[in-house]
């Protein structure tokens, strides 16, 4: 799996966008793009994942850039209850058990 | 659906004692998957299943054993507990082969081994 660099740690007023980057130079060309994160004290949720286009969901928006090598997760209105660790994670769509390697995130904290 | 489910939410061990951390899914995943969290840590994978009868080692092993009889459940052992397994464990699983990396994880078991 490509290494990840994320920033430690991001703040963000409530309502406003959150803007999480990520580097990815590494990156094969078969290998996607994860979004996961860690609300306090609860196990990892899935956000979003994505290969080359850009894809939203309910949660978030996903923005890759045309090299791939770095992405950036869009929570649009971020309120109270997004403040948690966010995990970028670059891996390769397998017919087998898919491993997540996570490392320490981004802490995202979102105030009032 | 129930989901994942973990239990015990919390335990104390002394060192030295065993215990089985127990993960159920009600989803029929044939994935499912140990990991561990230190404080301030990411997640460690430390056992994995790809099926009923067949596990593997993930970074982690050293200290746990698992087994994996029914596609539901995949107990993990701690057979002589140790300070260093002071930790939170989370259970997770994921969809069938097809190649989806979603995994869906439980709520987690939170180790203290004094």
């Amino acid at each position: 799996d490509a290494k990840t660099t994320q920033p430690t740690s991001m703040d963000c007023a409530e309502g406003r966008a959150a803007n999480l980057p990520c580097n990815h130079s590494t990156i094969s060309g078969n290998e996607y793009v994860y979004w996961y994160r860690q609300i306090h004290s609860q196990g990892p949720q899935y956000i979003i994942h994505g290969l080359k286009n850009n894809e939203t969901n309910e949660m978030a928006s996903l923005i890759i850039t045309e090299d791939r090598k770095s992405s950036t997760l869009i929570l649009p209105h971020a309120t109270l209850r997004d403040t948690a660790v966010y995990y970028c994670i670059v891996r390769v769509k397998s017919g087998t058990a898919s491993k997540l390697t996570f490392g320490t995130g981004t802490r995202l904290q979102v105030t009032l | 659906n129930a989901g994942v489910t973990q239990t015990p939410k919390f335990r104390i061990l002394k060192i030295g004692q065993s215990m089985t951390l127990q993960c159920t899914q009600d989803m029929n995943h044939n994935y499912m998957y140990w990991y561990r969290q230190d404080p301030g840590m990411g997640l460690k994978l430390i056992y994995y299943s790809v099926g009923a009868g067949i596990t593997d080692k993930g970074e982690v092993p050293n200290g746990y054993n698992v087994s994996r009889s029914t596609t539901e459940d995949f107990p993990l052992r701690l057979e002589l507990a140790a300070p260093s397994q002071t930790s939170v464990y989370f259970c997770a699983s994921s969809y069938p082969a097809g190649g989806d990396n979603e995994q869906f994880f439980g709520p987690g078991t939170r180790l203290t081994v004094l």
